[in-house]
């Protein structure tokens, strides 16, 4: 298996620009994460999925960021629009259940200018 | 909320010192894992520890769960340069299939 696939490595925007970021989970992984991590703030859960139903998007910092699953092997992060404060390295996750460690894809850098 | 605390923040040793780093939670969890992220890259599992009082061990790496359930402490043995990088615990919740990430203790270890 190739693991958890991210894409793009590296964004760069302006800002109010629109940005999608895309994750492939591994194959059988029920459970998708999406995390960002900043210096200050660390790694932050955003949003997770179970069988492609989100279950918890408390972490989602306001309206402008909405994530997808229209699938089990995809994923999206969007973010309408984006503001300079957004820049970070966004990573996504998954796993086979509760139990189990989190494999994570190698994170889209995003900058905002 | 649930909160993880990891400290200490950063840790700079010399090749051959010990190093360890705690973590506490302010509730019970229900396991605790601890990842390895390399300078520029992304966390890596390394392990999970889902009994009170577990040890665990992995070569010079030395892995604990406290009997609350609510601490861990991640202790590598005669560092080498290759341990650089930062060490985050994950404990989970009892709700459901979230982690909660501690801040983090960042390794230097200079040769």
């Amino acid at each position: 298996d190739a693991g958890v696939i991210q894409s793009p490595r590296h964004e760069v925007t302006e800002m109010g620009q629109e940005v999608t970021l895309r994750c492939k989970p591994i194959s059988g992984h029920d459970y998708l994460f999406w995390y960002r991590q900043t210096m200050m703030r660390g790694l932050e859960l955003l949003i997770y999925f179970n069988n492609n139903v989100p279950i918890d998007d408390s972490g989602m910092p306001e309206d402008r960021f909405s994530a997808k699953m229209p699938n089990a092997s995809f994923s999206t992060l969007k973010i309408q629009p984006s503001e300079p404060r957004d820049s970070a390295v966004y990573f996504c996750a998954s796993t086979f259940g509760v139990n189990y460690g989190y494999t994570f894809g190698s994170g889209t850098r995003l900058t905002v200018v | 909320g649930q909160q993880v605390m990891q400290i200490p923040q950063y840790q700079h040793v010399q090749e051959g010192e010990d190093f360890t780093t705690y973590c506490n939670s302010s509730t019970t969890l229900s396991n605790i894992q601890w990842y390895k992220q390399r300078p520029g890259g992304h966390p890596v599992f390394l392990i999970q520890l889902v009994k009170s009082g577990e040890v665990k061990k992995q070569k010079r790496l030395t892995f604990q769960f406290g009997e609350a359930k609510k601490n861990s402490s991640l202790h590598i043995t005669a560092t080498q340069t290759t341990d650089v990088g930062t060490y985050f615990c994950a404990g989970g919740d009892n709700q459901g299939g979230k982690l909660i990430f501690g801040q983090g203790t960042e390794l230097s270890v200079k040769p």
